[in-house]
């Protein structure tokens, strides 16, 4: 079975650029998460969907995030525009169920480097 | 607010040698606590988790964890490292309920040497 992935891998881009993340949850998991992690800091949550619908979305940093699962299977996060201190690594997870029982599947990741 | 602290960024121990790596939570209630590693290209993996009952957990690739309320404290252990265990390890407490919405600790990077 497939697990989480994610693509990118990596992502170098300018200033005021754009760029779109992608992560294509386990099959049949309804729930996804995007976490970000900042300079080597801790992993921070973003949202959560649960199918299509943002189920929370309070961990957001600003308007130039835009997070979307449309059909309620993989999703995106676009940056626009990026800013210097987006340079992070961007954790997509996914899950059956949700509290004690929705142990999460992580991906590998999406680095992105803004210069 | 909640958080969760791990006091070591780096750690290097000798492959063989025993392991233990902190992590200190501040939480109200009886936490949801987790460890995870992450390996080199490859995502985060769920090492043991913690949700009520016996306060020492095992989890997985033999490490083992203790929940001490009276320290705030869910400090991972394993008694002899593998040179396949050099990661970065990453303790976790879920306060909306198991799994929803983890804070993360900083991470500490773990380095063997043979």
């Amino acid at each position: 079975e497939a697990g989480v992935t994610q693509f990118p891998s990596h992502s170098v881009i300018e200033k005021g650029q754009t760029v779109t993340l992608r992560c294509d949850p386990i099959s049949g998991h309804d729930n996804l998460y995007w976490y970000r992690r900042v300079m080597g800091k801790e992993i921070k949550f973003l949202l959560h969907f649960v199918k299509e619908s943002k189920q929370d979305e309070s961990g957001m940093p600003n308007n130039r995030f835009l997070a979307e699962r449309t059909g309620g299977t993989y999703s995106t996060l676009k940056v626009q525009p990026a800013e210097l201190e987006d340079s992070g690594v961007y954790f997509c997870a996914s899950s059956l169920q949700t509290g004690v029982a929705g142990e999460l599947f992580f991906g590998e990741g999406s680095r992105l480097t803004v210069l | 607010a909640q958080s969760v602290t791990q006091p070591d960024i780096h750690i290097t121990v000798s492959e063989g040698a025993s392991l233990e790596l902190r992590c200190n939570y501040s939480y109200g209630a009886t936490p949801y606590l987790f460890w995870y590693v992450q390996s080199p290209g490859q995502g985060l993996q769920l090492l043991l988790k913690y949700f009520s009952g016996d306060t020492l957990v095992q989890g997985i690739k033999g490490f083992e964890a203790e929940f001490k309320r009276s320290q705030s404290s869910f400090n991972l252990r394993k008694p002899s490292v593998h040179w396949s265990d050099a990661a970065e390890y990453f303790c976790a407490v879920g306060p909306s309920g198991g799994y929803n919405k983890l804070i993360f600790g900083a991470g500490t990077r773990l380095a063997v040497h043979p």
